[in-house]
């Protein structure tokens, strides 16, 4: 069964940092890429970040550039997430997502529970 | 950026009736296309990609349509566990991958 469990969610003061995880389970973690997505309280679903399965190729939303920095450990089976430079709008719940083919993108098939972010003085 | 609209806001419907769920993209994305069911608390589950193939697991009531730039998500009789939100995604030009911002069936 496929799991994803993430962590490393809570307060902190804007402008301050956090380290995201997604802990996977139940499927060869290095054969699939990963994506983060978020969702502010009370809103929609929002695209973070995408790594490839190798790490080779990495995306990110023009909102969090240059602040968050997605990795992953595939001898951990662990993907990241560090946060810098928080804000209060990137409040919200994390997800970590998994694709749900190995070779190519059409969807995300699997999703962990999430861990609340909170940005606030 | 593809922006992904969706319509209505908010859907209305009696359980036991047939719920239908639009979803426009400003731009083609072909066949790239998913939908996700979204419960109170719990994370989006993935019922269709392809614009009309069900994920493993999803029931026949769930079925997707559309191609271009109008996408239709319909619930042939809902059930009490469907209300829910939905969103659409597109894949076909990313990054950004962008979702709608949702359609809310509750119970008229």
């Amino acid at each position: 069964e496929v799991q994803l469990v993430e962590s490393g969610g809570g307060l902190v003061q804007p402008g301050g940092s956090l380290r995201l995880s997604c802990a996977a389970s139940g499927f060869t973690f290095s054969s699939y890429s990963m994506n983060w997505v978020r969702q502010a309280p009370g809103k929609g679903l929002e695209w973070v970040s995408y790594i490839s399965s190798s790490s080779s190729t990495i995306y990110y939303a023009d909102s969090v550039k240059g602040r968050f920095t997605i990795s992953r450990d595939n001898a951990k089976n662990s993907l990241y997430l560090q946060m810098n430079s928080l804000r209060d709008e990137d409040t919200a719940v994390y997800y970590c997502a998994r694709d749900r083919k190995w070779d190519y993108y059409d969807s995300s098939g699997y999703w962990g529970q999430g861990t609340l972010v909170t940005v606030s003085s | 950026e593809i922006v992904m609209t969706q319509s209505p806001a908010t859907l209305s419907v009696s359980p036991g009736e047939r719920a239908t769920l639009s979803c426009r993209a400003s731009q083609s994305v072909s066949s790239n296309l998913a939908w996700y069911q979204q419960k109170p608390g719990q994370a989006p589950r993935l019922l269709i990609y392809g614009a009309s193939t069900r994920a493993t697991g999803i029931p026949a009531r769930f079925s997707g349509s559309g191609s271009g730039t109008e996408f239709t998500l319909t619930i042939s009789s809902l059930q009490s566990e469907d209300f829910a939100v939905y969103y659409c995604q597109q894949y076909n030009n990313w990054p950004p991958l962008t979702f709608g911002p949702g359609t809310k069936v509750d119970i008229k």
